[in-house]
């Protein structure tokens, strides 16, 4: 049983840069068979997949946010984090991490979610 | 651009049957995009019903099943209670990403 607690600023001003971190406990980051993910849910309206990383570095990110989007692992804290660039409004959302199987690709694991406003 | 659609709101009696779909602008939905299966209610984070098409988390009531249907993945809900009133909200892998639908809302009347 993973338990996965985001962290970061709630306000984040246009222009800047999101940071978030993603606490992993029940599980080493470096030995769970997991995809480490980041989802993000703008109000009313449906989640978007950011991207995810495995233990050894590997990274996938989403098209439309690859070039403003890196996630990266920390195994001696056992969290992983997401940096999103150049923010505007529309990155307003509540944002999430996850873990996915590797072997089965399902999401087993999500944190409680942290809400994260962009505005001036 | 991949878009994943999902019809925006459907209605269904308590006992009722319906089902959901999921669709894809690139064309025919197959085993390979791996569809997933999520509800959520209001404040909480989505939670997985169906992977890979039709498994099951562990959690999940036998009357929910996940499938493939003409082209597009599907999910049933078989005998509905007023608890399954949510959203529902697909998704589909492609080429390492995943994409997910718009959501369809759900409401037990």
């Amino acid at each position: 049983q993973q338990l996965l607690q985001e962290s970061g600023p709630g306000l984040v001003k246009p222009s800047e840069t999101l940071s978030l971190t993603c606490t992993v406990s029940g599980g080493s980051v470096s030995s769970i068979p997991s995809y480490l993910t980041w989802i993000r849910q703008p109000p009313g309206r449906g989640p978007e997949w950011i991207g995810n990383i495995f233990y050894n570095g590997n990274t996938y990110y989403n098209p439309s946010l690859k070039s403003r989007v890196t996630i990266s692992v920390d195994t001696s804290t056992n969290q992983f984090s997401l940096n999103l660039t150049s923010v505007t409004a529309a990155d307003t959302a509540v944002y999430y991490c996850a873990t996915q199987a590797v072997t089965t690709k399902k999401f087993d694991f999500w944190g409680q979610g942290v809400p994260v406003i962009v505005s001036s | 651009q991949i878009v994943v659609t999902q019809e925006p709101s459907l209605t269904v009696s308590p006992g009722g049957t319906v089902t959901l779909t999921c669709a894809s602008t690139t064309g025919a939905v197959t085993i390979s995009n791996l569809p997933n299966w999520f509800q959520q209610k209001p404040g909480q984070a989505p939670k997985t019903l169906i992977y890979s098409t039709n498994y099951k988390d562990s959690w999940t009531p036998a009357r929910f099943s996940g499938f493939l249907l003409g082209g597009k993945a599907a999910l049933k809900l078989s005998g509905v209670r007023p608890e399954d009133e949510a959203d529902y909200y697909c998704l589909l892998y492609y080429g390492g990403a995943w994409f997910f639908g718009g959501g369809t809302k759900l409401t037990v009347l």
